[in-house]
């Protein structure tokens, strides 16, 4: 069974802390993503990666960075936290090549204050 | 701009009946997923359907995927309480490696 951890279940932070969320997966995956989920504004994608150092920008990438030094670990960074970046993260990975499914972590609810 | 519809966003229904969730997407794309998320949980992979004409089921649970259409429908029959949760269909974007997600349907099954 492919296996995606994250760091932290729950977490709060102060606003203008630097923030790390990690997000591992067991399964050897080519591609790994960080979402964010708000009521009411679904599943949006802030970052993915397809391969070690490589990283892409998804729809809402303003106020994060990423890194991906190896292949099963990719971090989220909130560069100076701030009260709109309170929300769900979810991070998934997902096989290289077509007809794959993302398989994703259980999520970390940051909240800060 | 790939772009996914999910109808309706929120569903109230009563134990025992049928209905169907639907899912439109704007661009050729013959690979779709269905997902469930339970509250405060995250999401949970149901199906995946890859060609067109795909049929899959799962218990109460079955989806299938008409390409030429750019739908999918997840139907559940005769539902239960056990079912209610957030469901997201999610499409490939071509010569990518990521999905887009539909808004999500929200569930409730009414005992």
């Amino acid at each position: 069974d492919v296996k995606v951890t994250q760091s932290s279940r729950y977490l709060v932070k102060r606003t203008g802390e630097k923030v790390f969320l990690e997000c591992v997966q067991d399964m050897d995956h080519e591609n790994m993503f960080w979402y964010r989920q708000d009521p009411g504004l679904g599943l949006r994608l802030i970052y993915f990666s397809y391969d070690v150092k490589m990283k892409e920008k998804g729809d809402i990438p303003e106020g994060y960075s990423v890194s991906r030094e190896k292949k099963e670990r990719f971090s989220l960074i909130l560069e100076s936290a701030s009260t709109n970046q309170t929300s769900m993260y979810l991070c998934a990975s997902r096989q290289g090549g077509a007809g794959y499914e993302q398989y994703f972590g259980p999520g970390t609810r940051l909240t800060v204050t | 701009e790939l772009k996914v519809e999910q109808n309706p966003l929120f569903l109230s229904m009563q134990e025992g009946k049928n209905y169907t969730i639907y899912c439109n997407y704007s661009t050729t794309s013959d690979r779709l997923y269905w997902y469930r998320q339970d509250p405060g949980k995250s999401l949970e992979s149901l199906f995946v359907l890859l060609s067109n004409g795909a049929v899959k089921q799962e218990g109460r649970l079955m989806a299938s995927l008409d390409t030429k259409a750019r739908l999918s429908t997840l139907h559940i029959t005769a539902a239960v309480h056990d079912l209610s949760a957030t469901y997201f269909c999610a499409v490939d974007v071509k010569g990518a490696q990521k999905l887009v997600f539909g808004q999500g349907t929200r569930l409730t099954i009414n005992p």
